[in-house]
């Protein structure tokens, strides 16, 4: 199992320039994460989705939509890049089958620079 | 709206040494998750350990343990017999029982010397 992956690895655009990242998971997980990483301020929640179908706001929703595309894939997107979107961007995704663990298992990660 | 804090911001300790990583936590649940989850220079985020709140016996995961008082609403990590390998970001993180967000704490940076 390759677990959850993203695409791309590394990625700049300039300032107004859009992208979609990329993310999959194959552990057939219901739940699945976006998440931002900044200097000191430890991993945000972007958006979530429960299931195949749905998606909502986490904590730092703004400037970007998502796509529950099928089960396996949800991907990000940035219609319009500002700097302040500078980031490391974490896909994650977890079983949320009703046992009382929901542990979630990351992406290796993306890296966003906007200049 | 739960807040997880973790005040030492970076560590540094000599290999084979025992080191603990704070973390705090405000929340007015009573059920919940705490995490530990590792992330070396690679990025991959890796979860260290877990601890859920309605059972009182710390967790332990081989050289990892934790010291989790309910009371306190602290959860610290004890890393014995530290290894090079152990060098890399920390974060607590905290959830609510069947929900589906993590929040973090702001990290710490762990760097075992040699």
């Amino acid at each position: 199992n390759a677990g959850v992956t993203q695409t791309p690895k590394f990625q700049v655009l300039k300032t107004g320039q859009s992208m979609t990242l990329q993310c999959a998971q194959d552990m057939n997980h219901n739940s699945m994460y976006w998440y931002r990483q900044d200097p000191g301020m430890g991993l945000r929640l972007i958006y979530y989705s429960a299931s195949e179908g749905t998606t909502d706001k986490g904590e730092v929703p703004n400037g970007y939509n998502v796509s529950r595309l099928n089960k396996r894939e949800f991907s990000l997107r940035l219609e319009s890049a500002a700097p302040s979107q500078t980031s490391v961007y974490f896909c994650a995704s977890a079983p949320l089958d009703g046992s009382l663990s929901n542990e979630q298992f990351f992406g290796p990660g993306t890296r966003l620079t906007v200049l | 709206a739960q807040t997880v804090t973790q005040s030492q911001p970076e560590m540094s300790v000599q290999e084979a040494e025992t080191v603990t990583l704070s973390c705090t936590y405000d929340t007015s649940e009573n059920n919940y998750y705490l995490f530990w989850y590792k992330q070396p220079p690679s990025r991959q985020m890796i979860l260290v350990i877990r601890q859920e709140a309605y059972k009182q016996q710390n967790a332990t995961e081989n050289r990892f343990s934790v010291n989790f008082q309910k009371a306190a609403k602290s959860f610290s990590l004890k890393i014995s017999d530290s290894q090079l390998g152990d060098t890399a970001m920390y974060f607590c993180a905290f959830m609510k029982v069947r929900a589906q967000k993590l929040v973090f704490g702001q990290g710490t940076r762990l760097t075992i010397n040699p």
